[in-house]
């Protein structure tokens, strides 16, 4: 069975820190996709990222950048010098390889950013 | 270009009623895909359609049924409303070739009471 588990529920920071989000997924698929999906209070969700389980390599891309390591079934996301704007629920999602383009989602990590 | 767009944003219904809930992708997006959001359960995948066609289902009671239109247009209908049906109805569309890559609307929120 497929899961995406988010253990940090919620987070606060002050405006500049750094900030990881932790996301740990199941799946006994070879080729799978995980997302990082951003819902701020307006409700849509906003496309992050999306990486290649058979592609290991992270990036960076200017405030954000993710950690895949395939050992432990992890796909973290931190935000450098966090804003205010990033203030917004943070989804981790699954697509395994045959299921179209349904997503299996975490429970998400409510981030506050104060000022 | 637009985004998704869903309508009505907001819908209060009563239990045992039926509800029509409508989603206008973005222009040359052929793929349409439903997700329901509740705090107890998260979001979960409904249905996605493609030209038309159902091409995948989650694990939803028959109660929810969905169609897509020649237009790409989709809506999603739900029968005999129940209260646990309360949820933020989210539509999702994508392109064919970059099905990975969905863009979300904001959202039906649908109240049963």
């Amino acid at each position: 069975a497929q899961k995406v588990t988010q253990a940090q529920t919620e987070i606060s920071v002050v405006e500049k820190e750094d900030v990881t989000l932790d996301c740990v997924y199941e799946t006994r698929d070879t080729t799978y996709y995980l997302f990082w999906y951003k819902q701020p209070p307006s409700g849509e969700l906003v496309f992050l990222i999306r990486r290649n389980s058979f592609d290991e390599q992270n990036e960076i891309s200017g405030r954000y950048s993710w950690n895949f390591q395939k050992s432990t079934s992890s796909f973290n996301f931190t935000i450098t010098a966090s804003q205010v704007v990033d203030s917004a629920v943070y989804f981790c999602a699954l697509r395994i390889n045959q299921a179209g383009t349904a997503l299996i989602f975490g429970k998400g990590t409510t981030l506050s950013v104060s000022s | 270009k637009a985004g998704v767009t869903q309508t009505p944003r907001y819908l209060i219904k009563t239990r045992g009623q039926q509800v029509t809930l409508s989603c206008s992708p973005i222009s040359g997006h052929r793929s349409v895909s439903w997700y329901q959001q509740t705090p107890g359960q998260g979001l979960q995948f409904l249905f996605e359609y493609f030209s038309e066609t159902q091409r995948n289902k989650g694990n939803f009671p028959g109660r929810f049924s969905g169609r897509q239109f020649s237009n790409s247009r989709s809506e999603m209908n739900v029968s005999t409303l129940e209260l646990g049906d309360s949820a933020l109805y989210l539509c999702a569309s994508s392109l064919r070739d970059r099905p990975e890559k969905l863009f979300f609307g904001s959202g039906t929120q649908l109240s049963v009471l």
